[in-house]
């Protein structure tokens, strides 16, 4: 069983289009994230989570919203989508301890055309 | 803020040679240092991690990395490498916030013949 899932794990889209990704977690943990890795690699997170509070928004495009149904599951949406938004995006969960680590989905790559 | 430096962006050896890849951490509190590894198109997997207890941890396909202190530092070793260890790797810090991993900019390991 997959611990952290994402789909899709690809996406093309025109600018200007609104999409979302989702994520479930089946760990049992109460923290979940989303990170940004963009060309060069460097992962940046763009929000946590913890039992469904938004605990962390890293200064990130108000185009970007996440919404946690439960803990289980955090999806991302973006609207308006543009060139500079192509990334790959990666969903995490962990038990939000600081000495346990974080769980990682395959990843959504993300292309706008 | 906790912060961690990767020097070298890339890193050759040779089948059978020692591989080093070097972590440098910044930190306000004791920190949990985290050492991750990423094959092309898949999700960061944990490779060891440290959480206060021995300072050498080793981990998964015979990597291990040492806390040290005094040099902020947290190296990644392995004494043999193997053409399948080509990826790359990330170096975490956590523990000023239990809800936000920190990321370097990633070592990417090249495996020669």
């Amino acid at each position: 069983d997959t611990a952290v899932s994402q789909t899709p794990k690809y996406l093309v889209t025109q600018m200007g289009n609104d999409k979302s990704i989702k994520c479930e977690q089946n760990l049992g943990h109460d923290t979940m994230y989303w990170y940004k890795q963009d060309s060069k690699k460097f992962l940046k997170i763009m929000f946590s989570y913890n039992n469904k509070e938004l605990i962390i928004n890293e200064t990130v495009p108000n185009r970007f919203s996440p919404k946690s149904p439960d803990k289980a599951h955090l999806n991302l949406h973006i609207n308006s989508l543009e060139l500079g938004d192509s990334a790959v995006y990666f969903c995490a969960s962990s038990r939000g301890q600081g000495n346990t680590e974080a769980f990682f989905g395959q990843g959504t790559r993300l292309t706008v055309v | 803020a906790q912060s961690v430096t990767q020097l070298g962006s890339h890193v050759s050896v040779s089948e059978g040679a020692l591989v080093l890849l070097r972590c440098n951490y910044s930190s306000s509190v004791p920190p949990y240092l985290f050492w991750y590894v990423q094959y092309p198109n898949q999700g960061l997997q944990l490779l060891l991690k440290y959480t206060s207890a021995a300072t050498l941890v080793k981990g998964i396909n015979g990597f291990e990395a040492e806390f040290k202190k005094s040099e902020t530092s947290f190296h990644l070793t392995k004494p043999s490498a193997h053409m399948s260890d080509a990826a790359e790797y990330f170096c975490a810090v956590s523990g000023e916030d239990f809800n936000k991993f920190y990321f370097g900019s990633g070592t990417k390991l090249n495996v020669k013949p």
